[in-house]
């Protein structure tokens, strides 16, 4: 059965500074990973999105990477801004029905 | 493009009222709509996946005969929570998809507190 583990929970930095997210998973046979972004109350905005034959993917100041092989992504934030404050979620495609599996989210609070 | 709608976003009510909840996608036709379910600090659990004009297949241990899911059309999806207790209440949000290998779009999802 597959797992996702997301490190940290919680996460608070000073704006302007650049920090990393950590997403694992146990089964490394996956179809592709994707990394969200959810406000308090609110539903998913999906961020980035990896094929299982891609290493990386960038979006404006956001990088995701993905080992397979390893069982691990991460989503690398540059320049952090309080907007940026959210719960982030990875979740991951076994490749059968669409079926995503998601973390647990590290909730970040980027302070001003 | 690519917008879900979820509606109501926010219900309270009574323990042992039935409660609707729609998912609309507004802009394509989704082949494919999942519904989830998150408690507090938790993660999305996926409850079942409803595809047009069939049946919903639920996950282990979900109710099907508590928690009704209709997909009548491509582009509604309604899930009803049948004589909803208070261990009910809980954060649900829906997604859609054009089909079984294209990316989810999620709906802002529906708070639901029973009292």
């Amino acid at each position: 059965k597959q797992e996702v583990t997301q490190i940290p929970a919680a996460l608070s930095v000073p704006e302007g500074e650049n920090l990393v997210l950590n997403c694992s998973f146990t089964d490394s046979a996956i179809y592709n990973l994707q990394w969200f972004r959810q406000d308090p109350g609110k539903g998913l905005t999906s961020l980035l999105l990896i094929q299982s034959s891609q290493r990386e993917q960038t979006s404006g100041r956001l990088n995701a990477s993905l080992d397979k092989s390893s069982g691990r992504s991460t989503l690398y934030i540059a320049a952090s801004q309080p907007g940026d404050s959210a719960t982030y979620l990875c979740a991951v495609d076994p490749g059968y029905g669409n079926k995503l599996v998601f973390g647990a989210g590290t909730i970040l609070r980027v302070k001003s | 493009g690519a917008v879900v709608s979820q509606h109501p976003s926010w219900v309270i009510c009574k323990s042992g009222t039935s409660v609707k909840i729609e998912c609309r996608s507004l802009d394509f036709q989704a082949t494919t709509m999942f519904w989830y379910r998150q408690f507090p600090k938790q993660s999305l659990m996926l409850m079942a996946t409803s595809n047009e004009g069939s049946k919903a297949t639920y996950e282990q241990g979900v109710e099907k005969d508590k928690f009704l899911i209709n997909h009548a059309s491509l582009t509604l999806s309604t899930l009803t929570v049948t004589s909803a207790h208070p261990e009910d209440s809980s954060f649900y949000i829906c997604s859609a998809s054009l089909d079984t290998n294209q990316p989810q779009h999620f709906g802002d999802g529906t708070r639901l507190s029973i009292l």
